[in-house]
């Protein structure tokens, strides 16, 4: 069975540091991983993903990623945080048209 | 940029009552998905929908829902009759293999 794990409810980073957003997951077969990003009372905006090629993925707004797959994991990076990039990050793993699982989600909050 | 749209908004209903939630998805996807998130909890997978039928669904998917595009643009979820644990945000996706795109959500309130 498909499972993804953020470990970490909360993150709280001062801005202009780097950030980390933690993410593995379990699935059978070639993973196809996402992370978005819901700001309040919005959607789930997509952020990067990864299918396959370069383990290391960029996205937007500065965000990126890196596939390690003996570590089973996706963690979503950034180098520099700003205070805008407080929100609730998800973390997704699927197959080709099947159905996403996703983790419990991430509060980030970047402090000025 | 193309998006996915879904009204309304915010729906207030008391418990017991049919409530339909509403979705244009992205003009030519042909894959569409419904996901709610229970406040705090995380996004769940309710059901997809191809080539106009059900291709899967989950457990909290139960004969209470049902999802149908009528027109061939609006993508319709339906609660017969809604209980107070049905209360959440709602998410319609389109799908653009492998990507999804989500609308804003529909947050439904039953009381």
């Amino acid at each position: 069975a498909q499972s993804v794990a953020q470990p970490e409810d909360q993150v709280n980073v001062a801005e202009g540091n780097p950030l980390t957003v933690k993410c593995t997951y379990s699935v059978s077969g070639n993973p196809y991983l996402f992370w978005y990003v819901q700001y309040p009372n919005r959607g789930l905006q997509f952020l990067l993903k990864y299918i396959t090629g370069d383990n290391l993925v960029k996205g937007s707004y500065g965000f990126e990623a890196e596939f390690n797959k003996s570590q089973t994991s996706f963690h979503l990076k950034k180098p520099s945080a700003l205070v805008s990039d407080s929100a609730l990050y998800f973390c997704a793993v699927g197959s080709t048209l099947g159905r996403l699982y996703f983790g419990r989600g991430t509060q980030l909050t970047v402090w000025p | 940029e193309p998006e996915v749209t879904q009204t309304p908004s915010h729906q207030v209903t008391q418990m017991g009552q049919e409530v339909i939630l509403r979705c244009v998805p992205i003009s030519n996807h042909l894959y569409f998905y419904w996901y709610r998130q229970i406040l705090g909890q995380k996004v769940e997978f309710l059901v997809s929908f191809y080539n106009n039928e059900i291709s899967e669904k989950s457990e909290i998917f139960d004969d209470q829902f049902s999802v149908e595009r009528p027109d061939g643009s609006n993508f319709t979820l339906k609660i017969r009759s809604t209980k107070l644990e049905d209360s959440a945000m709602y998410f319609c996706a389109s799908i653009r293999d492998p990507e999804a795109f989500f609308g804003q959500g529909t947050r439904l309130t039953v009381v």
